[in-house]
């Protein structure tokens, strides 16, 4: 039941590209973006619904394929801040979010 | 507004005894959640309140688990008797709409 993300760790010079994928098993109302920096509580980052997408920033950006169940989030020119751990959170039909299994992102100068 | 509020920050304590954690939600929030997070099992959601009610807590471990949301703006987690594996950090999280706040959670260490 938990979402499944890939890959597991990233590791980025500053200013490359990177894409993490979130799977899930079952059907799809929305799926959420948080970032958790060490020691940090999650911070929301986006949500995309069903039938639209929606950006949350300008360089961290995110897909809904709801026909696949599949969601995923681009980094795109990664700062050093980008650095953390990247939970997708996935939601049927009520307000309940299922945290993906996460994708630790290490961002290097 | 002081973003979602929990206590105690870290507690330690000794197997079998009384653990209780607090939150406050964002006000004007009407869904609150409590989770667990440890390196094992990722993210898990414990229970969920709408207005309230307890919505969902088929993510409660045991019956040793309660929750309690008396009004608005305040709801309690109480691990009784508390459990070694019962560690972890304990975040609670409000939302209105969509995006959820998670406080700075509690570390929570049975020893």
């Amino acid at each position: 039941q938990q979402p499944v993300q890939s890959p597991q760790a990233v590791i980025l010079r500053e200013g490359e590209d990177a894409v993490i994928n979130c799977s899930s098993s079952k059907a799809l109302y929305s799926v959420h973006w948080y970032r958790q920096k060490h020691g940090e509580a999650p911070v929301f980052l986006m949500i995309l619904l069903k039938g639209g997408e929606q950006k949350g920033h300008e360089k961290i950006s995110a897909s809904f394929n709801e026909k696949k169940q599949q969601s995923s989030l681009y980094l795109t020119a990664s700062q050093l801040s980008y650095s953390g751990t990247y939970f997708c959170g996935t939601e049927g039909n009520t307000d309940k979010l299922i945290f993906g299994t996460g994708t630790r992102l290490q961002v290097f100068p | 507004d002081a973003g979602v509020i929990q206590s105690p920050r870290h507690e330690v304590t000794e197997m079998g005894q009384e653990v209780t954690l607090r939150c406050k939600p964002i006000s004007g929030h009407n869904s609150l959640f409590w989770y667990r997070q440890t390196m094992m099992r990722g993210l898990e959601l414990l229970i969920y309140f709408n207005n309230n009610v307890p919505i969902d807590d088929s993510g409660m471990p045991e019956d040793r688990f309660s929750a309690k949301m008396p009004n608005a703006s305040f709801s309690t987690l109480k691990i009784q008797p508390s459990e070694p594996r019962d560690s972890a950090v304990y975040f609670c999280a409000s939302s209105l709409i969509g995006e959820q706040f998670f406080g700075p959670g509690t570390r929570l260490t049975v020893l």
